[in-house]
């Protein structure tokens, strides 16, 4: 089964509000993580990663979190707008096995209502 | 650049049939991937390359098949295609595949196969 998975399928929000997207991921070797963006019938588009020695890392209107004390990574997505609205993936990678593979999980789909 | 460039963008086969899925990449990276996404899933790893003339299966390699004879092109053949291939195909690629080294996406293939 897949190692990289989501709390909720489906987030619906109201524009201006922050957004919140949870992933859960299951091995611990997982050292890099990556956030894709994918909006309808275009390709995941890289929105922010993180190394595993970091626990935060921040972008514009976007920051990550890490806790690998319970295997958690979460989205967040400081005053949301419609052009957010889009397919969110998270992608582990485990540097030390086989470097080319990013496991990916199902999304969380984020819709803006203005 | 123009990044990484897919054809067609959309395409039917009937059961049988075969088609070769395009991938160019301008950006001179090393390693290029082919992943397909079902409805409502993340992407799943069909194959992978790390250099011209140097492939390797992925997750789910049966029914495909690769070359890479430039390091611009990576083709994904589809030999008696069956209705289970219908699916969204990218290929994406990367200048290396460590830790920090984002995919960079095509926009997709679209594909039924009926």
């Amino acid at each position: 089964g897949e190692s990289v998975g989501l709390h909720l399928p489906t987030l619906s929000v109201q524009e201006g509000d922050n957004s919140i997207i949870n992933c859960a991921y299951s091995n611990s070797a997982s050292d890099y993580f990556i956030w894709y963006k994918q909006e309808s019938g275009k390709g995941p588009q890289f929105i922010i990663d993180i190394r595993s020695n970091m626990d935060k890392r921040q972008g514009q209107r976007v920051t990550v979190l890490l806790n690998k004390t319970v295997k958690h990574l979460s989205l967040q997505i400081a005053a949301t707008q419609p052009g957010d609205s889009a397919v969110y993936f998270c992608a582990e990678k485990n540097s030390g096995g086989s470097n080319y593979k990013l496991t990916f999980g199902k999304g969380t789909l984020l819709t803006v209502n203005p | 650049n123009a990044g990484v460039t897919q054809t067609p963008k959309f395409r039917i086969l009937k059961i049988g049939q075969s088609m070769t899925l395009q991938c160019t990449q301008d950006m001179n990276h090393n390693y290029m991937y082919w992943y397909r996404q079902d409805p409502g899933m993340g992407l799943k790893l069909i194959y992978y390359s790390v250099g011209a003339g140097i492939t390797d299966k992925g997750e789910v390699p049966n029914g495909y098949n690769v070359s890479r004879s430039t390091t611009e092109d990576f083709p994904l053949r589809l030999e008696l295609a069956a209705p289970s291939q219908t699916s969204v195909y990218f290929c994406a690629s990367s200048p290396f595949a460590g830790v920090g080294d984002e995919q960079y996406f095509g926009p997709g293939t679209r594909l039924t196969v009926t």
